[in-house]
């Protein structure tokens, strides 16, 4: 039972490529969720997902695009990337009502 | 924008001591979550206190919150190097159901 992967797990982009970062889970849980985690700011929500079908906007979501191609994977996609996008990125599932939320390991970004 | 804000930002205990932090949050909530972050890893969910609660406990660690006040503690005790690791209080409001995240407070237990 793995919970929830991300891959790539390292990644070094320079500015103006593009990318998708892969999430799954296999906890058959409706919600998924990105985040970014810049020192000492916590987790900031980039989108999510409440079910199959549906994505919406979080906190910072400028400069990325997502797609929830099934129950378990939900990909998160920079078109075109910038320095300002180095970071960790987090996916996470959850069921709904309490949301308590599942973390995959991450994927450390930077973009030279 | 964030809501928690956990307090302080850094701890240092020696080994076996307690260790407390605090989270204040701004708006109603439904629950209160303690995550725990390892370094280089993912959250790790801890404990989850609701609104209608005051205390909780899980082996080693007991939550409080206090809605009046709209803040939460953790309480590590007898702590263990295995412990090191930052801590994020999450709030999920009462009218929404994303968390929302604290900045962290790094603990360091010195063996």
């Amino acid at each position: 039972n793995a919970g929830v992967t991300q891959t790539p797990k390292f990644q070094v982009l320079k500015t103006g490529q593009s990318m998708t970062l892969q999430c799954a889970q296999d906890m058959n849980h409706n919600s998924m969720y990105w985040y970014r985690q810049d020192p000492g700011m916590g987790l900031r929500l980039i989108y999510y997902s409440a079910s199959e079908g549906t994505t919406d906007k979080g906190e910072v979501p400028n400069g990325y695009n997502v797609s929830r191609l099934n129950k378990r994977e939900f990909s998160l996609r920079l078109e075109s990337a910038a320095p300002s996008q180095t970071s960790v990125y987090f996916c996470a599932s959850s069921e709904q009502g309490a949301n308590i939320q599942y973390f995959g390991a991450g994927t450390r970004l930077s973009v030279l | 924008s964030q809501q928690g804000e956990e307090d302080p930002q850094a701890l240092s205990i020696q080994e076996g001591e307690n260790a407390t932090m605090n989270c204040s949050y701004k708006t109603s909530i439904n629950n209160l979550q303690w995550y725990r972050q390892n370094s280089g890893r993912g959250l790790v969910h801890l404990i989850l206190i609701r609104s209608n609660e005051r205390e909780k406990h899980s082996g080693r660690l007991r939550v409080t919150l206090d809605t009046s006040k709209k803040s939460s503690s953790l309480l590590i005790t007898a702590s263990r190097a295995a412990d090191t690791a930052s801590y994020f209080c999450a709030t999920l409001p009462t009218n929404d159901y994303k968390l929302s995240f604290g900045a962290g407070t790094t603990v360091t237990v010195r063996a």
